[in-house]
């Protein structure tokens, strides 16, 4: 069966510090990646969407940045933290090949200070 | 811009009752839509799903009730339990050149024992 990781679950750093989260898939092959951003008490935010190694889109203009140097491996960073960037963050996978469900992982919860 | 909404923020009901969330959506072009049970703290977890060309789909104590005359769309939760308890949220499957969930700002379900 699949599973999905992502690391650290919570993590409080302070402004104009560099951030860097991971996120893992297991039992699949060449999924559909994506980061969210989920504010408190609201709906979730797509930041980042990937196909395929190497391959990365951006949904909104932000200080953020992702990467994924593996098939399974998709990594959300920043250079330079900001208040806003608070939140929790949720990467989801989907199966290829016109697949339509995804499925999250536990999240990581940021605070910037 | 279009949206996928949902009418009440909270809904309490009493331990053993049927619970009914209700979601809106404006684009009628929708054609696969996704119900996700979202714990504190966790990632939202898969529910149920229903595609267009059908009008109600059943799970296990779960049914989806899909209205495309007036594009709603509704969870009914059968004899619902203090673990039901959660956030839940509809999601719209679209495609823009790649697969992309749009979320509804969510309603939280409290069950009273």
């Amino acid at each position: 069966s699949q599973t999905i990781h992502q690391w650290p679950a919570t993590l409080v750093q302070p402004v104009g510090s560099p951030l860097s989260l991971e996120c893992t898939v297991e039992g699949t092959s060449n999924p559909n990646l994506y980061w969210y951003r989920q504010a408190a008490g609201r709906g979730l935010q797509l930041l980042f969407y990937s196909v395929g190694i190497g391959q990365i889109s951006s949904e909104v203009p932000q200080n953020l940045s992702a990467s994924r140097p593996q098939d399974r491996q998709f990594i959300l960073s920043s250079k330079k933290l900001l208040l806003s960037d608070s939140g929790f963050y949720l990467c989801a996978w989907m199966a290829g090949g016109g697949a339509d469900t995804q499925y999250f992982g536990p999240g990581t919860r940021l605070t910037v200070l | 811009g279009e949206s996928v909404g949902l009418h009440l923020p909270t809904l309490s009901v009493q331990e053993g009752d049927n619970s009914i969330i209700n979601c809106a959506y404006s684009n009628s072009a929708s054609d696969y839509f996704i119900w996700y049970k979202q714990e504190s703290g966790k990632g939202p977890q898969f529910i149920i799903d229903i595609r267009s060309n059908m009008d109600k789909r059943q799970g296990q104590r779960v049914t989806v009730l899909l209205n495309k005359t007036v594009k709603h769309l509704s969870l009914q939760i059968a004899a619902t339990q203090p673990g039901d308890s959660a956030v839940y949220f509809c999601a719209e499957n679209r495609w823009t050149g790649f697969q992309k969930l749009v979320f509804g700002t969510g309603t939280r379900l409290l069950v009273s024992p």
